[in-house]
């Protein structure tokens, strides 16, 4: 079946580790996205990336890092550097700029103790 | 001021009623406007899309974009218990330096009870 799988589904992490979250897809989608979502704030973007070995910083990129090194892959870096890194991460594609329809993954817990 | 607006509820309903969900937008530039329903711990999935103003209707749901006022609906008839879920709207444009990026609104959390 195609789609986006997002791992793993928890995680937790020590105050001053990084972590990397993965995101996969086998939609032959061009487009990727990495979003946070917490309580009460809807999405917010990360990072995104329109094509293979290119990627934009959305409205929350400090503390966050990703590559693009194949069409079907975009891991999420949480390094320690970001302050309040507990949070949903939703990874989502799309076949390229023009469609409107993202297609989400089930996403990532990360929980910081 | 963000440029997707939405009262984040809770809205809470009984079985059958209709449900109105809104979202006003400050960027005259968006053209595309979509609501996603996402379940408690999934991820958000597409119901309905529109492009520029206008009416569409898929079932129950009704979805409706005035550009001159720059407020957004969806309207859900005969609600079930299902449809129990946060509704995102969202929105993007159709060129220039942005094109490819969605703009969320926070979410409304609706509850339907039996």
């Amino acid at each position: 079946d195609g789609g986006i799988t997002q791992s793993p589904k928890y995680l937790f992490r020590k105050e001053g580790q990084n972590v990397t979250l993965s995101c996969e897809q086998n939609l032959n989608h061009d487009a990727m996205y990495w979003y946070r979502q917490d309580p009460g704030q809807g999405l917010r973007l990360i990072y995104y990336s329109q094509i293979v070995n290119d990627f934009q910083k959305g409205d929350i990129a400090e503390g966050y890092s990703v590559s693009r090194e194949k069409k079907e892959s975009f891991p999420l870096t949480v390094t320690s550097a970001q302050k309040n890194p507990t949070a949903f991460y939703l990874c989502a594609s799309k076949p390229g700029l023009m469609n409107t329809e993202a297609f989400f993954g089930q996403g990532t817990r990360l929980t910081v103790v | 001021q963000k440029e997707v607006e939405q009262d984040p509820g809770p809205l809470s309903v009984p079985e059958g009623a209709i449900v109105s969900l809104n979202c006003t937008y400050s960027n005259s530039a968006f053209q595309y406007f979509m609501w996603y329903r996402q379940y408690s711990r999934k991820g958000p999935e597409l119901l309905m899309y529109t492009y520029s103003s206008g009416n569409k209707e898929d079932g129950r749901f009704t979805a409706q974009v005035d550009k001159s006022s720059k407020y957004i609906s969806l309207f859900i008839r005969d609600s079930q218990p299902s449809d129990s879920a946060t509704y995102l709207c969202a929105m993007s444009v159709s060129r220039g330096s942005t094109l490819g990026r969605l703009y969320f609104g926070r979410g409304t959390q609706l509850t339907v009870w039996p």
